[in-house]
């Protein structure tokens, strides 16, 4: 079955630390990975996409990672902002372009 | 500027009562889509559709239709045989064709069932 789990289901940082969320996936055939940013009450904003052949991928603070073969991904978020305070979302483009949503990981960033 | 609108932001429904959310896009997308977000969950998709006059069911298109009678509008209708339908809907676009294309979201309107 096509899954996608994400982990800590949510998380409580202080400010100016950094974080890293974690993805697995289940999906086949893979096609890309990607990150959304959620803030509460809006819709998702892409922060990243990967495909097959990339390892990381860098979009200011955030810095996505994949491993293929273990079928694994991270976010690192650095020197976190209170704005980052969201819900992070992994999403792994499989068969027929089919996206297939992980359940995000709550961000919550403390002064 | 160009985006994807949807509306309203709230909307309240009566039991027994039909209600259509408005989903407009000005990105010249071929591809769209209606997601449902519950608390816990990843997005489910409800339908898409690829081109105008065409649309498929998505894993939960029970108790929803939709049209595509225009390339910048999808609107989703929630019926009354949607027995759970309050929740947080997203609409989404895409390019046509190629697999890394990206999906801009609509800010969502949130459905709530008195």
């Amino acid at each position: 079955k096509n899954q996608v789990e994400q982990s800590p289901q949510s998380l409580i940082i202080l400010e100016g630390k950094n974080c890293t969320l974690q993805c697995n996936y289940t999906v086949s055939p893979f096609s890309n990975l990607r990150w959304y940013k959620q803030d509460t009450g809006r819709g998702p904003v892409s922060l990243t996409i990967m495909t097959f052949s990339e390892n990381t991928k860098s979009n200011g603070r955030y810095t996505a990672t994949l491993d293929a073969d273990t079928k694994q991904s991270s976010l690192h978020i650095t020197a976190s902002q209170l704005s980052d305070s969201a819900s992070y979302i992994c999403v792994v483009q499989g068969g027929y372009n089919k996206l297939i949503f992980g359940a995000g990981t709550r961000l919550a960033v403390h002064p | 500027d160009g985006g994807i609108t949807q509306s309203p932001k709230y909307l309240f429904r009566k039991e027994g009562q039909n209600v259509t959310l408005s989903c407009e896009q000005n990105l010249n997308h071929d591809a769209m889509y209606w997601y449902r977000q519950d608390p816990g969950q990843g997005l489910r998709l409800i339908y898409y559709s690829q081109i105008v006059n065409d649309f498929q069911k998505g894993d939960i298109a029970e108790g929803y239709s939709v049209s595509r009678e225009k390339k910048e509008s999808f609107p989703l209708t929630v019926t009354s045989a949607q027995k759970n339908p309050t929740a947080f809907y997203l609409c989404a676009s895409s390019t046509q064709g190629a697999s890394n294309t990206e999906a801009f979201f609509g800010q969502g309107t949130r459905l709530t069932v008195v």
